[in-house]
């Protein structure tokens, strides 16, 4: 299957602080790029969708000036994490979306800890 | 109703026996259907997918789709410990567009 990678992996940051993630379609080119956010023992829960050249599309309840997306390119978009609280801690993850098959691949996931 | 459901679990099944996974969505418009495998701590990974009705097979994992009904399953045959995860039940289309809609998950204990 096509691979998606997220940067880093895991991080621990302390309050107040802004932590940004990457995400990168490695051999394909993605128009459309997907967050999630997911607790422990929960299901994923989409944050926004993330279109390249375009603004990103906030599901409701989730701030768009906390969380920065950033689409600049076919294969990279960003998530940042901005003024972390303990609150924000979770396991986040990526996805791109194959537009040929339309089929979802995901990133392998950035556990992030606010201090 | 969510719009994709899933038994919770846990699903508990012996090694070398089949299980069974069911999802059923509300969405009649929807056009393509996956299955995903995520390990504790970590992401999902695609296994299945199915966009007609019937039976489609890879090697263990058959996903059949029944679109009148509105459900989509997953059997696992001659589960193995290793197949121990939860498996998300998405769906793409219809009002959603592009955007997956995930069920909540089924868990799998294979047990040796």
């Amino acid at each position: 299957g096509a691979v998606v990678s997220q940067h880093p992996s895991w991080v621990i940051c302390k309050s107040g602080t802004s932590v940004k993630i990457e995400c990168r379609s490695l051999d394909f080119q993605a128009t459309t790029m997907f967050w999630y956010r997911q607790f422990p023992k929960q299901s994923l829960m989409l944050m926004a969708t993330s279109n390249e050249g375009s603004k990103a599309t906030y599901e409701q309840g989730v701030e768009k000036d906390k969380f920065l997306i950033n689409h600049a390119s076919l294969t990279l978009s960003t998530l940042t994490v901005t003024s972390a609280h303990p609150e924000d801690s979770s396991f986040y993850i990526c996805s791109a979306l194959e537009t040929k098959g339309e089929k979802l691949f995901f990133g392998s996931g950035t556990q992030l800890s606010v201090l | 109703q969510k719009e994709v459901e899933q038994n919770s679990g846990p699903l508990s099944v012996p090694e070398g026996a089949i299980a069974s996974l069911n999802c059923t969505y509300s969405d009649r418009g929807s056009q393509s259907f996956f299955w995903y495998r995520q390990y504790s701590g970590k992401s999902p990974e695609l296994i299945m997918f199915i966009y007609s009705n019937g039976d489609k097979e890879d090697g263990r994992f058959t996903a059949q789709l029944n679109k009148a009904s509105q459900y989509v399953s997953l059997l696992i045959r001659d589960s193995q410990p290793s197949d121990s995860a939860t498996y998300l039940c998405a769906v793409n289309g219809g009002a959603a567009g592009n955007k997956l809609t995930f069920g909540g998950g089924t868990r799998v204990l294979v047990k040796p």
